[in-house]
């Protein structure tokens, strides 16, 4: 498979829960990203990671727990999360920081 | 830091009409500005960009300009078709690696 895929496509959550949102992406890219896209707002970037390194963190809860174990892999850990969270989860890949992201589907975050 | 203003946020054209959205940025330190394409249900993708040290870009049907003077850039599509009907985004690039995004505009374009 090609491109960036993320897993699941649709999660429901209750508040208790943990879960984890996974990206993996077949392109060769060396930085991988999380955006949160909520109705009638900008997409909002979450992290960054470059080369595996954390680079950005955009005050982001500490109840968003991202993890990135090698350049193809992404996940976002969530624990104890606000109805309010609920939203579309993308996860981007690009070859350089910054320019050309290839988005996944997103992950749709339920949270009751 | 940085924002990013676009407008407007729905655009209904006629097919065959021209679209133009254009977008407005903070920060003078900006130096790339790409811009999506998201259709409904779909993800994001990259439609066109554009670099600070140039003005303007086209490819086909669809065109960027930027005037850094004045810190905006508009996304310019011709001979619309109803397969443009999608949200477009545009962002800009104030750090090496942050990319800050517009609210999007709805485009519809009407056979």
């Amino acid at each position: 498979e090609t491109g960036v895929t993320q897993t699941p496509r649709h999660l429901v959550m209750g508040m208790t829960n943990k879960k984890s949102l996974k990206c993996e992406q077949h392109l060769g890219h060396n930085a991988m990203y999380w955006y949160k896209q909520s109705a009638k707002k900008p997409l909002e970037l979450m992290f960054v990671y470059n080369f595996k390194e954390q680079t950005e963190n955009n005050s982001v809860p500490s109840r968003f727990s991202p993890e990135c174990p090698n350049s193809s892999h992404l996940f976002l850990h969530l624990h104890t999360l606000q109805p309010e969270d609920s939203a579309l989860y993308l996860c981007a890949s690009s070859q350089e920081a910054g320019e050309k992201l290839f988005f996944g589907s997103g992950t749709q975050l339920s949270v009751l | 830091g940085e924002n990013v203003e676009q407008h407007p946020s729905t655009l209904s054209v006629q097919e065959g009409d021209s679209a133009v959205i254009k977008c407005t940025y903070s920060d003078s330190a900006s130096n790339y500005f790409p811009w999506y394409k998201q259709e409904l249900g779909k993800r994001p993708q990259l439609i066109i960009d554009i670099r600070s040290n140039v003005g303007e870009k086209k490819d086909q049907r669809i065109a960027v300009t930027l005037n850094k003077t004045a810190k905006h850039f508009s996304l310019h599509i011709t001979e619309t078709q109803p397969e443009d009907s999608a949200v477009y985004f545009c962002a800009s690039r104030p750090g090496f690696q942050k990319l800050v995004f517009g609210t999007g505009t709805r485009l519809l374009v009407s056979p």
